[in-house]
């Protein structure tokens, strides 16, 4: 099964600020992962698929990039809503395996 | 718009069965498959397993197989999660969630609103 590593575990960011959070694959997933946004009492919501690409309706701030085993979601100039727990996906290989999770807070 | 909606909150005894099921609107049923992951309190998101609701063939993580089945009611819109012999380390929420791949690749672009199953002793 793929470990899928997430770091940091807590990210503090100012609004307006740039946020990177870093997805790390135990091998190679090609570019099959997702990235998912989760906030406190809600299921999480899908943001990226195919490591690059947003999903619908998803604001231009988030961005996501890398392939292989390294990967990365950016989230220029903060906005209030976007802190919240973010995990990533593969799902290249059998079972699929998710993070354990980024939580991104205020600074 | 598309919707999943899964039944209320279970309490069951340790040895017990809880079947969770997943209601889908909003989009043709049959021609999206239906996974399930679950969520222990504080914790991640851990992958269940997956079926397809046209032909009803199925796939378990190695964690689940003997002891998680996944069925659904087409005529209905609906998918079905049970899981066995319940210990308190199976106290999560489980979500369903619609894939957007095949045979269990794929990432998960909606999902349900959780249901929230707490086994006691």
């Amino acid at each position: 099964e793929i470990l899928m590593t997430q770091s940091p575990a807590t990210l503090s960011v100012s609004p307006g600020e740039r946020a990177t959070l870093s997805c790390r694959a135990s091998q190679s997933v090609s570019s099959n992962i997702a990235w998912y946004q989760q906030k406190p009492g809600q299921a999480p919501r899908l943001l990226m698929y195919g490591a690059s690409s947003r999903v619908t309706g998803i604001p231009g701030r988030f961005s996501g990039s890398g392939s292989g085993t390294e990967f990365s979601l950016t989230i220029t100039s903060l906005q209030s809503e976007d802190f919240a727990v973010y995990y990533c996906q593969q799902y290249n290989n059998w079972p699929q395996t998710f993070g354990q999770g980024t939580k991104l807070e205020i600074k | 718009q598309v919707q999943l909606v899964q039944s209320g909150a279970e309490v069951k005894k340790s040895g017990a069965s809880v079947k969770v099921s997943c209601k889908a609107s909003g989009y043709t049923f049959t021609t999206f498959e239906i996974n399930w992951v679950r969520q222990a309190t504080g914790q991640g998101l851990e992958w269940m397993g997956w079926m397809n609701p046209h032909s009803g063939k199925t796939g378990y993580a190695q964690k689940f197989q003997g002891r998680v089945t996944i069925t659904r009611n087409t005529s209905i819109y609906t998918a079905y999660m049970e899981l066995s012999s319940l210990t308190s380390e199976d106290t999560a929420i489980y979500y369903c969630a619609r894939g957007a791949g095949f045979s269990g690749y794929g990432s998960l672009d909606y999902w349900g609103q959780g249901t929230l199953v707490t086994v006691s002793s």
